[in-house]
């Protein structure tokens, strides 16, 4: 039981740049959960997804695009990646709704665009 | 909209000590509250939570918190601290209506030996 996996854990990239965090769960869990940390700012929430083939937006959405593809993978994407998406993006899932469980969370994804 | 402050930006203590961290939310309703703990190169764990009842909530690692309705607060307490505490922990609180769940900015707390 591997819990929440996330690939990579580190990438650099150069401003203008795409990619994919990937994220996969083991738990089957319903909800998932994109964040980033950064310093001083606690997690802040990118979206999440209640459910299979669900996504909403959460507190920092923009320049970012999700895709739930199963129960168990939750994509996040940089489309155009942008200095001021330097940070740790932590993955998470939980077997309830948003909030009302407690959440378990990946090893994270230290990104840097330069 | 929904706001979570954490005290203390770094605490340094002794072990041995006690702890006490601070969290304050700023929404008046309904909410569910938690505190989780961010270990050295480790990712965020549940150290406890509080839903309803007994406003006294024990945690894992001998942590315990007290939600005081009156004051919006949740603050995190352990009697004695020892090093393997070091760490980074966050509140987060959660309204029972809508979907704001918020994270605070974090307090870290070094343990000296």
């Amino acid at each position: 039981n591997a819990g929440v996996t996330q690939t990579p854990k580190f990438q650099v990239l150069k401003t203008g740049q795409s990619m994919t965090l990937q994220c996969a769960q083991d738990m089957n869990h319903n909800s998932m959960y994109w964040y980033r940390q950064d310093p001083g700012m606690g997690l802040r929430l990118i979206y999440y997804s209640a459910s299979e083939g669900t996504t909403d937006k959460g507190e920092v959405p923009n320049g970012y695009n999700v895709s739930r593809l199963n129960k168990r993978e939750f994509s996040l994407r940089l489309e155009s990646a942008a200095p001021s998406q330097t940070s740790v993006y932590f993955c998470a899932s939980s077997p309830g709704p948003y909030g009302a469980d407690t959440q378990y969370f990946g090893p994270g994804t230290r990104l840097t665009v330069l | 909209a929904q706001s979570v402050s954490q005290h203390n930006h770094h605490v340094i203590l002794s072990e041995a000590a006690s702890l006490e961290l601070g969290c304050n939310y700023s929404y008046g309703g309904t909410v569910n509250l938690f505190w989780y703990v961010q270990y050295p190169g480790q990712h965020l764990q549940l150290l406890l939570k509080y839903f309803s009842g007994d406003p006294l909530v024990k945690g894992i690692k001998g942590f315990e918190a007290e939600f005081i309705k009156s004051k919006f607060s949740f603050n995190l307490r352990k009697p004695s601290v020892q090093w393997s505490d070091t760490a980074e922990y966050f509140c987060a609180v959660k309204r029972n209506y809508g979907q704001n769940f918020v994270f605070g900015p974090g307090t870290r707390l070094s343990v000296l030996p």
